[in-house]
């Protein structure tokens, strides 16, 4: 079993729509959770971390996280072209980061 | 946010050539940083981790003898990639760990022709 997965996509979202992502780990343990943005051909940008259960917001973007269900999830609100990319999840079961294959979310006009 | 810089961006080199790539912590002393490598439409791959003034940690499957690490500094870490083939043509990535996540650098294109 992967430690971390994620639906591989692609999602397809019209503008102004919400993208659900969801991921899911394998080790309770886990204590921090992250997701980042990579557009094609450029290294990933952190867009929100998470630590505890519960919702986190941050703009157009809100992490959720339920431990008890090893699940972490990304929404995004109000999606523009601009956030057409591919999305990693990515969970510290040690000191290493650990990530997905990531999502890739298509955002059409 | 903290900034990693990796150089350079891209690299084409002759196949049996060695290639070194650069990442800096500019504005912060990184102990440990993360080397990736990244095929296109896969995910990222940890080759090793880089402990300054110790010896890397490598992944299994990667040969350390080909892929030399060195972090010699608080704020540096070099790869080489000794007699480069086609097959190492890639995107290798850096990161530095900063509190609870991590930040990248700019990333490598290596073409090896």
């Amino acid at each position: 079993q992967k430690e971390v997965e994620q639906n591989s996509g692609p999602l397809s979202v019209p503008e102004g729509a919400i993208a659900s992502l969801n991921c899911t780990y394998s080790d309770r343990g886990s204590q921090s959770f992250f997701w980042y943005r990579q557009y094609s051909g450029k290294s990933p940008e952190l867009i929100m971390s998470i630590y505890s259960n519960g919702d986190k917001e941050d703009g157009r973007f809100t992490a959720q996280l339920n431990k008890a269900s090893q699940y972490v999830s990304l929404l995004i609100r109000d999606s523009q072209p601009s956030d057409s990319a591919t999305y990693l999840c990515a969970v510290t079961p040690d000191y290493k980061l650990s990530f997905g294959a990531g999502t890739t979310v298509t955002v059409r006009a | 946010g903290a900034v990693v810089s990796q150089h350079p961006s891209w690299v084409i080199c002759k196949s049996g050539t060695s290639v070194k790539i650069e990442c800096r912590s500019l504005d912060f002393q990184a102990t440990t940083m993360f080397w990736y490598r990244q095929f296109p439409k896969q995910s990222l791959m940890l080759m090793a981790t880089s402990n300054e003034g110790s010896k890397a940690t490598y992944e299994q499957g990667v040969e350390k003898d080909k892929f030399l690490i060195n972090h010699a500094s608080l704020t540096l870490s070099t790869l080489t990639v000794t007699s480069a083939h086609p097959e190492d043509s890639s995107f290798y990535i850096c990161s530095a760990r900063v509190g609870q996540g991590a930040f990248f650098g700019q990333g490598t294109r290596l073409t090896v022709v």
